[in-house]
């Protein structure tokens, strides 16, 4: 069964830059096909895709972030990353990690606060 | 703000059929398909259709997928109450390069 659990700080500052890290079970990043991603919600809000990668070499972000985004792969830990940098409280949100190939498996998500 | 149309809100009576419908435009809905995602308060996203219209395993019968021209739609028959969620529609733009969400559909059953 697959798997996908995000973990990473939940309040930060404006203008820092939030990590977050994306651990999966029950699959390989490595030997899949499929794609890889990150998604966000603020309150009360609709879906915003972030970005995703493939382990043959894919990454596609989302245009208005593409200055501030790297996604990352640990492939021994079977783990991805987001790194969002220069942070304001317009990236309030719920971050999900999710198999973004037809956005098939989620984690539970996680809130992340940017206020100081 | 949202990149596909969809209706902010439909209701429904129990045992009824709900058609929600979202809109793009040729470089999204109507080029790649759109898949489907039911949210319930407090919980992720979950998959109801794929942008060909495929229900994932264990999803039920009663949820089906279409689409025509550049509108997505997704008909749910015989409404129970734990249909009432959140619907949003997905696609990739092949313009912008960009997956865009509609901004979604509360359907409450009455």
């Amino acid at each position: 069964q697959l798997q996908l659990q995000e973990s990473g700080p939940g309040l930060v500052k404006p203008s820092e830059t939030l990590s977050l890290t994306c651990t999966v079970s029950g699959a390989s990043i490595s030997s899949s096909n499929y794609f890889w991603g990150w998604l966000r919600q603020p309150p009360g809000k609709g879906l915003e895709w972030i970005g995703s990668f493939s382990y043959s070499g894919s990454t596609n972000y989302k245009p208005s972030l593409k200055s501030r985004v790297t996604i990352s792969v640990d492939t021994s830990k079977n783990q991805f990353s987001l790194r969002l940098i220069s942070l304001t409280a317009a990236d309030t949100a719920v971050y999900y990690c999710a198999r973004a190939s037809e956005f098939a498996y989620w984690g539970q998500g996680t809130l992340v606060i940017v206020s100081s | 703000q949202a990149g596909l149309t969809q209706p902010p809100s439909v209701s429904k009576g129990l045992r009824q059929t709900a058609t929600l419908t979202c809109t793009g435009n040729s470089n999204n809905v109507g080029n790649q398909g759109a898949g489907w995602l039911q949210q319930h308060q407090g919980h992720p996203p979950k998959l109801l259709s794929d942008r060909n219209n495929n229900r994932p395993s264990g999803i039920s019968e009663r949820f089906s997928a279409s689409r025509s021209g550049n509108t997505a739609s997704l008909t749910i028959t015989g409404l129970q109450p734990e249909d009432e969620a959140d619907y949003y529609c997905s696609a990739w733009d092949s313009s912008l390069r960009d997956v865009v969400f509609g901004g979604g559909t509360k359907l409450t059953v009455l």
